[in-house]
């Protein structure tokens, strides 16, 4: 069985300051990694995916995360959070692209001015 | 390009009562739509899965008599939630995708609405 778990429910970091978001999976076959953004009231924006090939993934407004295989994570990351990037941020897993999504719990971001 | 909808955002109903939410992929044709529930404050919990022109695949627990899917064309997936209780009070998100397509990058991502909220009194 699949399943995600996200190391801390919330983060708060200074504007400015490296943002780390910690996500570890467990999979019995090769999996698919994601990462979404949901702001207030919104349904979710992905941010990047993992499939195959380059472990690091570049996605949308600055984020980028590595899948590594050795320590089974998945860590979201981007040099400098910025004040719009306060939002609820969701690892997920799934076998295939296409295929069901298994969130993990979430983590909201806070970022101090 | 790969926007879904829908409608409607918000719905107060009565007990006992029927609501309908739409789905619909407003640029690209969706083969498999996906149903999930997020309680506040909480992650997202996937309901079902659906497949144009055939029934949908509940995931455990889910009462598929309470909770109808329909997934009638390529473009457009309902669900009905049956005799409402204030326990069914919850945000309600659909998210689509294409299926893999060869040689067009993408194309398999699961593309999310916005959400429908529906509370019940």
């Amino acid at each position: 069985a699949q399943s995600v778990t996200q190391l801390g429910s919330h983060v708060s970091v200074s504007e400015g300051a490296l943002v780390l978001l910690r996500c570890n999976y467990s999979s019995s076959v090769p999996p698919y990694l994601f990462w979404y953004v949901q702001y207030p009231n919104q349904g979710l924006q992905l941010l990047l995916k993992y499939t195959t090939g380059a472990t690091l993934v570049k996605g949308i407004n600055g984020f980028e995360a590595e899948f590594k295989k050795s320590e089974t994570s998945f860590h979201l990351t981007k040099p400098s959070a910025h004040m719009s990037d306060a939002a609820e941020y969701f690892c997920a897993v799934s076998l295939d692209s296409s295929y069901k999504l298994i969130f993990g719990s979430g983590t909201r971001l806070l970022v101090r001015p | 390009g790969a926007v879904v909808s829908q409608h409607p955002s918000r719905v107060i109903c009565k007990s006992g009562t029927s609501v309908k939410i739409e789905c619909r992929s407003l640029d690209f044709q969706a083969t498999t739509m996906f149903w999930y529930r997020q309680f506040p404050k909480k992650s997202l919990m996937l309901m079902a899965t659906s497949n144009e022109g055939s029934k949908a695949t509940y995931e455990q627990g889910v009462e598929k008599d309470k909770f109808l899917i329909n997934h009638a064309s390529l473009t457009l997936s309902t669900l009905t939630v049956t005799s409402a209780h204030p326990e069914d009070s919850s945000f309600y998100i659909c998210s689509a995708s294409r299926g893999w397509i060869a040689g067009e990058e993408g194309t398999d991502t699961q593309y999310f609405g916005p959400g429908t909220r529906l509370t019940v009194l």
